[in-house]
């Protein structure tokens, strides 16, 4: 039972280079999300989605796509990279309902450390 | 418009010490308060949640303080440990309503001998 795997672990790009963050899980969650962390700023929701096919937009959706094909999969794209994407991106993944919340909340992954320059 | 605020920014307590972080929220339909505690180069893993039915919510050393009325809440540590140095981040959430969580700034906490 491997979790939330994301992939890459680090990346460097060039402004205006794009590029996808994997994520993938395989607890048959049917909530995902992907939040970035910045300093200072905790951790702030970019995009969501409750089911495959049906994704929604956080609180800094700004250059970042995603789409939802599988329960499993929810990739990140970055359209076209600047600097201030320069940051550590989180998934994670959660059952649905108060009560699974409650015991089992989100499994994060371990992050991808992206820099932009 | 922030919708949690999480105070401190980070926090110093000695070994066996009490460490408190509080944390209000403005929107009340929130229903499911968790905490997260995060390690360096780890993503953040859930400490302990509580219900707005509930006013306290215990496990092990770490409790959740629960005031619907003020919309606060706040996690304690007792017997505070060098392992429990972590950056701690409080959360709220419309589960009912299918609202993703939504963090606070976090607190680093230290705990030293």
């Amino acid at each position: 039972n491997a979790g939330v795997t994301q992939t890459p672990k680090f990346q460097v790009l060039k402004t205006g280079q794009s590029m996808t963050l994997q994520c993938a899980q395989d607890m048959n969650h049917e909530y995902m999300s992907w939040y970035r962390q910045d300093p200072g700023m905790g951790l702030r929701l970019i995009h969501y989605s409750v089911g495959a096919g049906i994704t929604d937009q956080g609180e800094v959706p700004n250059g970042y796509n995603v789409s939802r094909s599988t329960t499993e999969d929810f990739p990140l794209r970055l359209l076209s990279a600047a600097p201030s994407q320069t940051s550590v991106y989180f998934c994670a993944s959660s059952y649905s309902g108060l009560r699974s919340l409650e015991y089992y909340g989100y499994t994060f992954g371990s992050g991808t450390r992206l820099t932009v320059v | 418009q922030q919708q949690v605020k999480q105070s401190p920014q980070s926090l110093i307590v000695q070994k066996g010490g009490i460490s408190i972080i509080n944390c209000a929220y403005e929107n009340t339909a929130f229903d499911y308060f968790p905490w997260y505690q995060q390690f360096p180069g780890k993503g953040p893993a859930l400490l302990i949640a509580i219900r707005p039915d509930v006013s306290e919510k215990k496990e092990g050393r770490f409790t959740i303080s629960f005031n619907k009325s003020a919309k606060q809440f706040s996690l304690h540590i007792m017997d505070s440990q060098p392992g429990d140095s972590a950056t701690y981040f409080c959360a709220a959430s419309m589960v009912t309503g299918n609202t993703p969580l939504v963090f606070g700034k976090g607190t680093r906490l230290s705990v030293i001998a």
